[in-house]
C-alpha cells in the first residue's frame, strides 16, 4: 500500500477485556515497530521485527502485552486484560533499510485505545 | 526511557521568522532524525543526519550534530502557518534498531 495502515482507528476498551491492534505496513519493508504514545508525550518503544522475528520487545511493559508478525508482514498488538493505564495511541511504523537509513521510519495515523 | 531530549518544550513566533529547536541525547548513535507530528495525526520523517556527518539541508530545513556534545539542532527558515505542529528528535541506538524519541517541541507560527 501507500503507507502504513493502522486498524480500529479508534478502540474503546472496558477494563479487563483483550484488544487486538492490527499494522499492515509497506509492502516491502522488512522492519516493523510498535510505540505507544501517551498524551503530551513522545513516542516509547515497545518491539520489533525484522520479516517474522521479533528481534527487540524490551519495551513492552508488562506480559500482558504480546506482538506477533507471523508471516513477516501485518502485524497484531495484542493487550490482555486491559488497564486504565494502557489508555494511549499506539503508532506502528515500517522501515525499508536498517535504522531508517534511505527514508526514516513511516509511521501510521495510530489506534487510539482508551480503557474505561 | 526517553533518549532525546528536545529545548524548547514549547516555541511560539510569527510567520516568516525562523524557528530553531535543540535536541540532547545520552549515548552513541547511528544516527539522529527529527519528525514531525500533527495534533492527533501520525509522526513524518523531516530528515536524518549521520553520525558522521555535522550539518544537513532539506528545502527550509537544516539540520546540525554535534556528537562531541551530543547535541543536535533543527533550523526552520521562513516559517508559515502550515508548521505548526510538534517537533521530536530521534536518535537512533541500540545496535541501529531502536529510534527513541524525547517529549517534543510544540511549535506554534502566528500569521
Amino acid at each position: 500500500g501507500a503507507g502504513v495502515s493502522q486498524s480500529p482507528r479508534y478502540k474503546v476498551a472496558k477494563r479487563g477485556q483483550d484488544v487486538a491492534l492490527r499494522c499492515d505496513p509497506i509492502s516491502g519493508h522488512v522492519s516493523l515497530f510498535w510505540y505507544q504514545q501517551a498524551l503530551g508525550q513522545g513516542p516509547e518503544f515497545l518491539t520489533y521485527f525484522q520479516n517474522e522475528a521479533q528481534l527487540d520487545k524490551s519495551g513492552l511493559p508488562s506480559d500482558r502485552f504480546f506482538a506477533e508478525r507471523p508471516e513477516g508482514s501485518v502485524s497484531t498488538l495484542k493487550i490482555q486484560r486491559t488497564q486504565q493505564e494502557d489508555s494511549a495511541v499506539y503508532l506502528c511504523a515500517s522501515s525499508l533499510a536498517l535504522g531508517g537509513e534511505m527514508a526514516g521510519y513511516t509511521f501510521g495515523s495510530g489506534t487510539r485505545l482508551t480503557v474505561v | 526511557s526517553q533518549q532525546g531530549e528536545e529545548d524548547p518544550q514549547a516555541l511560539s513566533i510569527q510567520e516568516g521568522e525562523n524557528a530553531t529547536m535543540n535536541c540532547s541525547y545520552k549515548t552513541s548513535i547511528n544516527n539522529l532524525q527529527w519528525y514531525r507530528q500533527n495534533s492527533g495525526r501520525g509522526l513524518v520523517h523531516l530528515i536524518l543526519i549521520r553520525s558522521n556527518e555535522r550539518e544537513k539541508h532539506s528545502g527550509r530545513l537544516r539540520v546540525t550534530l554535534d556528537t562531541s556534545k551530543k547535541s543536535s539542532s533543527l533550523l526552520i527558515t521562513a516559517s508559515r502557518a502550515a508548521d505548526t505542529a510538534s517537533y521530536f528528535c530521534a536518535p537512533l541506538t541500540g545496535g541501529g534498531n531502536k529510534l527513541t524519541f524525547g517529549t517534543g517541541t510544540q511549535l506554534k507560527v502566528e500569521l
